[in-house]
């Protein structure tokens, strides 16, 4: 079965102080890694897809990277508007269903 | 705009009764998709469709069911709710199944009473 482990479950950041959160998975092949973004109240929003080790997607403040047990989502300098519940998703190679890890809770302090 | 809808946003209901959450893309996705969100534990996709032909389980199937008759409409049905059903709901859809930009609904909170 297919798994998904995100650490930390929270994390409070003062603004501009960087931090990386941690998605560590385990899965039969890998199709690809997705990371999204949720705010409260709402439906996640897509930020990235990575799909071999060694793979890195930026955008803005967030980097992306993938190991093959793991992915990092790196926060550099973060805002307060940085400020989200952050999911990362994998689809096994052998199929094309999605599983989810339940999520760091990011709260960044001005 | 581009977008997923869902209908209706919040629905409080009774044990038993039959009920239909809808789903509706316009941006001609092939893939779509629907979950369920609980405290701790994340998105659960509960179906999947890759296309009109194609509707497969995802981890927590049981006790729903789902129909894709035309590739813009995806419902999700709950024959028989039970109370275990209560929590928020989402839509999504992408272009393909290895087009993973998914677009989600707005969500539809639901509690069974």
């Amino acid at each position: 079965e297919d798994q998904v482990t995100q650490s930390p479950e929270a994390l409070r950041l003062q603004e501009g102080e960087s931090s990386s959160l941690n998605c560590s998975y385990t899965v039969s092949g890998l199709r690809g890694l997705f990371w999204y973004r949720q705010d409260p109240g709402k439906g996640p929003e897509f930020l990235f897809t990575l799909y071999s080790a060694g793979e890195e997607k930026e955008k803005e403040r967030l980097k992306a990277t993938l190991t093959k047990k793991e992915s990092f989502l790196h926060i550099t300098a973060p805002k307060p508007e940085d400020s989200a519940t952050y999911l990362c998703a994998v689809q096994p190679g052998d199929d094309y269903k999605l599983s989810f890890g339940a999520g760091t809770t990011v709260t960044v302090r001005a | 705009e581009a977008q997923v809808t869902q209908n209706p946003r919040y629905l409080i209901t009774v044990t038993g009764k039959k009920l239909t959450v809808t789903c509706s893309q316009n941006m001609n996705h092939e893939y779509m998709s629907w979950y369920r969100q609980d405290p701790g534990l994340g998105l659960r996709q509960i179906y999947y469709s890759m296309n009109v032909e194609v509707t497969d389980k995802g981890d927590v199937p049981e006790g729903y069911k789902v129909s894709r008759k035309e590739k813009r409409n995806f419902p999700l049905i709950l024959e028989s709710p039970s109370p275990n059903q209560t929590s928020l709901y989402f839509c999504a859809s992408s272009l393909t199944e290895s087009n993973y930009e998914q677009y989600f609904g707005p969500g539809t909170r639901l509690t069974v009473t």
